[in-house]
């Protein structure tokens, strides 16, 4: 069974700082996705950003990027610039390629921006 | 574009008592659809998943059950609530070959 790590629960980052979110990740398969999604106090659950494993180069979007290392299954999430609204739940997930494509979550990592 | 509406937003019910909570999609045709549930500050957990109209795979046994009449409308439901049922409930959609879920706003079920 695939699993995913995040060994973070909560993290604090100054505004206008660069913060890390780190995941790790378990599966003998070569052809899959991860993300990061965000989860505000609102609780809607948010695309950040997605890294096809195939892929050598790390997704960005804006302020966001990954740091994918697939020989580590290592799949981190840099914050740029952190704004308050980034205050957030962030969970890292996995899915294969395929039919179903079901997500596996982590158990997220609590982020807060502080002024 | 693409919408996925989830209803109700809250809800509040004894133990003993049926539930159905209603997930539809607009924008989109023949979409995967998800329900997961999210305990207190845990992560979610995939519940049921359907790639098309009567079709419904079950990951985790339990007291809920799915239907899926129309091609864009998922159903959860339970003909009698546990205390345990008590959580956060969250529909996806996926189209096609695209690997990414997206989510209604979720349902808040407490099971009194």
């Amino acid at each position: 069974a695939q699993t995913v790590t995040q060994s973070q629960p909560e993290m604090s980052v100054q505004e206008a700082e660069t913060v890390t979110l780190s995941c790790t990740y378990d599966t003998s398969e070569n052809n899959y996705y991860l993300f990061w999604y965000k989860q505000p106090p609102s609780r809607q659950m948010i695309l950040v950003i997605r890294q096809e494993a195939y892929k050598q180069q790390n997704a960005t979007e804006n302020r966001f990027s990954v740091n994918f290392q697939k020989a580590a299954k290592s799949f981190s999430l840099k914050i740029s610039d952190s704004q308050l609204g980034d205050t957030a739940m962030y969970f890292c997930a996995f899915t294969f390629t395929g039919t179903a494509s079901k997500l596996t979550f982590g158990t997220g990592t609590r982020l807060q921006v502080t002024l | 574009s693409q919408t996925i509406h989830q209803w109700p937003a809250t809800l509040v019910q004894p133990v003993g008592s049926p539930l159905s909570l209603e997930c539809t999609v607009e924008g989109t045709s023949n979409p995967n659809l998800y329900w997961y549930r999210q305990a207190a500050g845990r992560g979610l957990q995939l519940l049921f998943y359907s790639v098309g109209i009567g079709q419904i795979s079950s990951e985790v046994p339990q007291n809920l059950s799915a239907s899926r009449p129309q091609d864009r409308q998922f159903i959860l439901s339970s003909k009698k609530l546990l205390l345990s049922d008590s959580g956060f409930y969250l529909c996806a959609w996926r189209q096609g070959l695209s690997n990414i879920q997206y989510f209604g706003a979720g349902t808040r079920l407490s099971v009194l």
